[in-house]
């Protein structure tokens, strides 16, 4: 067990939905990073929040957006959703800026 | 730009048999390296990691060596279990500005280990 959370462990909804992904970092851990596995690209890094504030953006595309809030957990927002926005969705935390990231169970989201 | 590229797979082994799967980067800076694994069903979890050239990471019996000359860090271990059969990752990471940092992650290798 990492110590960081991700709910919900699934999620199936429709082409054209919203969906909110929720991450708890580890205690103690500032920065929150989004991940995406799928079959045909891997895994892509999408954002990176630190202490409330982006500080890296990956290929993320502009209908997906993210947060962390005070409490230092993190949300990520994909909306207009497509049958290719099916996959699996990491969340990671470190306890530095540029520590190494222990990661999530994972959200698997599936788009019908 | 950086980028990682793991052997291909899927990896079937006997039991006991040494494994060893290779990994080759790019990278503009210095980057730190990683193994993790993703076992079924499962987030990933850190294996083991190297900051500078000739460090070794080491965990549950596997090893592998930060080698700038070859830019590799091949994972190696001596007897394989069943229980070791999973997906391996290599990544690496290069700090950026303001400590902005993403993980870059090679293809993935599947590993089988048969009793």
């Amino acid at each position: 067990d990492s110590g960081v959370t991700q709910t919900p462990k699934h999620l199936i909804t429709a082409t054209g939905q919203r969906v909110t992904l929720r991450c708890s970092p580890r205690s103690g851990d500032l920065s929150v990073y989004w991940y995406q596995q799928s079959l045909d690209q891997g895994l892509q890094f999408l954002i990176q929040y630190y202490n409330g504030e982006e500080r890296a953006k990956g290929n993320i595309l502009e209908r997906f957006s993210a947060q962390q809030f005070p409490d230092l957990h993190s949300e990520l927002n994909l909306s207009s959703l497509e049958l290719g926005d099916s996959a699996l969705y990491f969340c990671a935390s470190s306890g530095r800026l540029a520590g190494t990231q222990y990661f999530g169970p994972g959200t698997r989201l599936l788009v019908l | 730009g950086d980028s990682v590229t793991q052997m291909e797979g899927p990896v079937t082994l006997s039991e006991e048999a040494f494994l060893t799967i290779n990994c080759t980067y790019t990278a503009t800076g210095y980057p730190s390296l990683f193994w993790y694994v993703q076992y079924p069903g499962e987030g990933l979890q850190l294996l083991l990691k190297a900051t500078k050239a000739d460090d070794k990471g080491s965990n549950k019996g596997f090893e592998a060596t930060y080698r700038k000359e070859t830019t590799s860090f091949h994972l190696e271990k001596g007897s394989v279990q069943v229980s070791d059969s999973a997906v391996y990752f290599c990544a690496l990471t290069i700090p950026g500005i303001q400590g902005a940092q993403k993980l870059v992650f090679g293809q993935g290798t599947r590993l089988t280990i048969n009793p």
